[in-house]
């Protein structure tokens, strides 16, 4: 196991247009978190699941943003009708109840340029 | 709601030198965790070290230790033997206790300090 995994790790696309955002986290770890860094800030809460439920929606995460965790693997950020404000690093982590105190483990992040 | 507070932009450091990251936070909790995570350049974020609120030492893992004082709701980390490796963003950040459940264990980060190493 290598870790977290976040594909793809490059995405630029135009203002209007939907994109999708894939995270494979830790193998067994029950559960994921997106956040979302701009610029010169720390990354910032959008969601959680634990196992396939979403317990938790940020405030950030407006109804453009949609995210899936089915099965309790892997889990998708979908964004419709982008735009520029939504440029930034999405970053997935995933964490293990028990295990290290639920400590989180970060993927690469996925930055997205919306033109 | 809890707040989380870097107030050095960046910070510089000569290699084998010691240099330490301020880092304040809010919180109207008893019981919670607070972590510094390494970003370096296009890499993913790390964790460096872990304080349980509950605990009155300090943790300490190898050349990096924190200075935890709760009732000031500060929490510093100190590089020792500093590394051109170490050159990185350094994030603050905090999380409630362990919530069971349902209940979220997010991270509310600071905004990060450019940490960069003088050869």
């Amino acid at each position: 196991d290598t870790g977290v995994s976040q594909n793809p790790r490059h995405k630029i696309t135009k203002r209007g247009q939907n994109v999708t955002f894939r995270c494979d986290p830790i193998s067994e770890h029950n559960r994921l978190y997106w956040y979302r860094q701009t610029l010169g800030q720390g990354p910032e809460f959008l969601t959680y699941f634990q196992n396939e439920a979403q317990l938790e929606k940020s405030r950030l995460l407006s109804d453009r943003f949609s995210a899936e965790r089915p099965k309790g693997s892997f889990s998708t950020l979908e964004i419709q009708r982008t735009e520029q404000g939504d440029s930034a690093m999405y970053l997935c982590a995933s964490s293990l109840v028990g295990l290290a105190g639920d400590e989180q483990f970060f993927g690469p992040g996925t930055r997205l340029t919306v033109l | 709601a809890q707040t989380v507070t870097q107030s050095q932009p960046e910070m510089s450091v000569q290699e084998a030198e010691t240099v330490t990251l301020s880092c304040t936070y809010d919180t109207s909790e008893s019981d919670y965790y607070l972590f510094w995570y390494k970003q370096p350049p296009s890499r993913q974020m790390i964790l460096v070290i872990r304080q349980e609120a509950y605990k009155q030492q300090n943790a300490t893992e190898n050349r990096f230790s924190v200075n935890f004082q709760k009732a000031a709701k500060s929490f510093s980390l100190k590089i020792s033997d500093s590394q051109l490796g170490d050159a990185a963003m350094y994030f603050c950040a905090y999380r409630r206790e362990m919530g069971y459940g349902g209940a979220t264990n997010k991270l509310i980060f600071g905004t990060g300090t450019l940490l960069a190493v003088q050869p």
